[in-house]
């Protein structure tokens, strides 16, 4: 069992957006501005999209944005493209002692 | 900025094996080093990392490893290891490294261990 809960599956049509939760407790998703989303293409290693809750790396369209509210943080894609369909996971710092907390995943189809 | 995992193959339960990450293309003694794992047809599980020197080079584990598995790195070599012992059917998996403590970029191709009789 995940430290944090992600919907499994989500799901839109090309152009549209499609929002990811990520649900963890005070300890982790809310109590630190460290929330990190990764995108897993099937037999791939996964890659950074978004760092501190909102923040998004070099190269990263400015399609993914990253949020925060309480204990949970979310990863909208906007203007869905078919090579955005992939698994989707998210991470949390949670602590010195209590090292990698991710989420277990959301798989994202593009209809 | 890469990061290249080697090292993992097929070992009956109870063996050991090493697995290496060699890192290019930034200054390796700067960051914290992670390890995580993906067993077939599930999601990421964090093994462990082990903090940059300047921070004491100190590690943390998942529980489902501590006491078995061990990370070291060797900064003059820019590599990380995961020092795997007492192997388990349940230790199957793909094995990532990649840079950093609580964000992590970028990640390896990773290498795949497989435990079995």
């Amino acid at each position: 069992q995940s430290a944090l809960t992600q919907p499994p599956s989500a799901s839109g049509s090309p152009g549209q957006s499609v929002t990811i939760s990520c649900t963890g407790t005070s300890s982790d998703v809310g109590g630190y501005n460290y929330v990190s989303w990764y995108q897993q293409h099937p037999g791939k290693a996964p890659k950074l999209m978004i760092y501190e809750v909102t923040k998004r790396p070099s190269g990263v369209p400015d399609r993914f944005s990253g949020s925060k509210s309480d204990n949970t943080a979310s990863l909208t894609v906007s203007g869905l493209q078919a090579e955005d369909e992939a698994d989707y996971y998210c991470s949390s710092y949670a602590g010195s002692n209590n090292w990698g907390v991710f989420g277990g995943g959301t798989k994202l189809t593009v209809l | 900025v890469q990061l290249v995992e080697s090292g993992g193959d097929l070992v009956q339960p109870g063996r050991s094996l090493r697995l290496s990450c060699t890192a290019s293309g930034f200054t390796f003694r700067d960051y914290s080093m992670s390890w995580f794992r993906q067993a077939p047809g599930k999601g990421l599980e964090g093994v462990g990392f082990i903090r940059r020197e300047a921070y004491g080079g100190t590690t943390e584990y998942a529980a489902s490893v501590k006491g078995r598995f061990t990370i070291s790195r060797d900064d003059s070599k820019s590599i990380a290891y995961l020092q795997m012992n007492s192997l388990k059917v349940e230790d199957t998996a793909v094995y990532y490294c990649t840079r950093g403590g609580y964000s992590y970029s970028p990640w390896g191709q990773g290498t795949l261990v497989t435990v079995s009789s």
